[in-house]
């Protein structure tokens, strides 16, 4: 099976920048995605990390380690509207194993 | 910009009854999804449907769930006999490749009651 560990709440102040972990244990994947998902919203895609490495986008950078089992999600120059649940996913195949998500406040 | 459309956005129903949820995936992806979300918990994968056909389901996906993409635009997840606990959000989503980003539509509230 596969397992995914995030933390369940983080708290940032605006403008700051804030990191949410994710370690997991698979057998194997494709690769580790991010979703952000606002209070009774839809998840909506974030990043995806099919190799080792940092992926940018925007305000929002990825990272994975596949030596580690380790994934992080960095999001900088944080606005109010950041405030919402994170999930990291694995990409097993066709289906996404998401994680039970960090819900992220940004403080004034 | 394209987007994956759901309805109805809320449906209550009475234990035993079926349900049928509807979802209009974005036109050009081949492969299609439902998951659900019980209030305050992860998202949970459900079925994966490409070629017409199932191709990965979970076990939540038991003999009371069935999908079906009964035309070109429509793909719908049914629900024969609800169950107190099938309460939930349930998403459908789409995708171009299998292991490309997954677009989610904004979901259909069930309540069983």
């Amino acid at each position: 099976g596969q397992s995914l560990e995030q933390p369940s709440e983080v708290t940032a102040v605006e403008g700051a920048i804030v990191q949410i972990n994710c370690t997991y244990q698979t057998s194997g994947f494709y690769g580790l995605s991010w979703y952000q998902q606002h209070d009774g919203g839809a998840p909506t895609f974030l990043s995806y990390n099919a190799l080792d490495g940092l992926e940018e986008t925007g305000r929002f950078s990825s990272f994975l380690s596949r030596s580690d089992s380790y994934g992080y999600l960095l999001l900088q120059e944080l606005q109010m509207k950041d405030s919402a649940s994170y999930f990291c996913a694995l990409n097993p195949g066709y289906a996404l194993n998401f994680g039970k998500g960090t819900s992220l406040l940004v403080t004034p | 910009e394209p987007e994956v459309t759901q309805t109805p956005s809320h449906q209550v129903t009475q234990m035993g009854q079926e349900v049928i949820l509807r979802c209009v995936p974005i036109s050009n992806h081949l492969y299609f999804y439902w998951y659900r979300q019980i209030l305050g918990q992860k998202v949970e994968f459900l079925v994966s449907f490409y070629n017409n056909e199932i191709s990965e389901k979970s076990e939540i996906f038991d003999d009371q769930f069935s999908v079906e993409r009964p035309d070109g635009s429509n793909f719908t997840l049914k629900i024969r006999s609800t169950k107190l606990e099938d309460s939930a959000m349930y998403f459908c989503a789409s995708a171009q490749g299998e292991s490309n980003e997954q677009f989610f539509g904004p979901g259909t509230r069930l309540t069983v009651l």
